[in-house]
């Protein structure tokens, strides 16, 4: 079965970085994208890009461009999500979801996530 | 970028009701590439509906989606114990790829 996994909580101070991985299983990795969202407590669902396993290609949200980067490692089905100048206002949960597309590219959104991370950033 | 808007921000229904809710973009959305998601408290969100209006694997068919271009609606016909949640709407047409502020529907 289809199983994303993510790593353990994390406590960072201000202006450090953090690296979250996600690990696959179930399918072919390199098939379908891997998206990121964040959600800090009692708040809404944020998208903050997605990455292409196959190619590494990525595709940040503006709000994230030069902070973020997406990356992954094909032999171990890993995709990981690397915040950096980490700030109070990104202590959230972050999320790792595939985005499953069938064989005609017809995409049926994100239909796997992980069981979230929760980074905590404190002085 | 595409915004959407949820409405109502808070739904107060009871077992068995029906549960109507709103998801209106700010431009179309193309292909109908709109989803809802349901998350429960600690849990991540659970893909409901995707392409406007088919079901995910392992939907009850209580929940159903409709709509096109800039209006899109999810029904919960008859409210289960289980279905009082948060519920999102997504757009995955373009990036950044957006979500709804979420509906809460609450006993």
């Amino acid at each position: 079965q289809v199983q994303l996994v993510q790593s353990g909580a994390e406590v960072k101070k201000p202006g450090a970085s953090v690296k979250v991985s996600c690990k696959a299983s179930g399918y072919t990795f390199t098939s379908y994208d891997i998206n990121w969202v964040r959600q800090a407590t009692g708040q809404g669902l944020e998208w903050m890009g997605w990455m292409n396993p196959n190619s590494g290609n990525t595709d940040y949200a503006q709000k994230f461009q030069g902070r973020v980067t997406m990356t992954r490692s094909t032999s171990i089905s890993t995709a990981y999500m690397e915040l950096g100048s980490l700030r109070s206002e990104d202590t959230a949960v972050y999320y790792c979801a595939r985005r499953y597309y069938d064989s005609s590219g017809y995409s049926y959104g994100f239909d796997y996530w992980g069981q979230g991370t929760l980074v905590t950033v404190s002085s | 970028e595409i915004v959407l808007t949820q409405s109502p921000g808070t739904l107060s229904l009871s077992p068995g009701e029906r549960a109507t809710l709103s998801c209106r973009a700010s431009q179309s959305i193309s292909s109908n590439y709109l989803a809802w998601y349901q998350q429960k408290p600690g849990q991540a969100p659970r893909l409901l509906i995707y392409g406007a209006s088919s079901r995910a694997t392992g939907i009850p068919d209580r929940f159903s989606g409709r709509g096109s271009g800039t209006d899109f609606t999810l029904t919960i016909s008859k409210l289960e114990p289980e279905d009082f949640a948060v519920y999102y709407c997504q757009q995955y047409v373009s990036s950044p790829r957006t979500f709804g502020q979420g509906t809460k529907v609450e006993i």
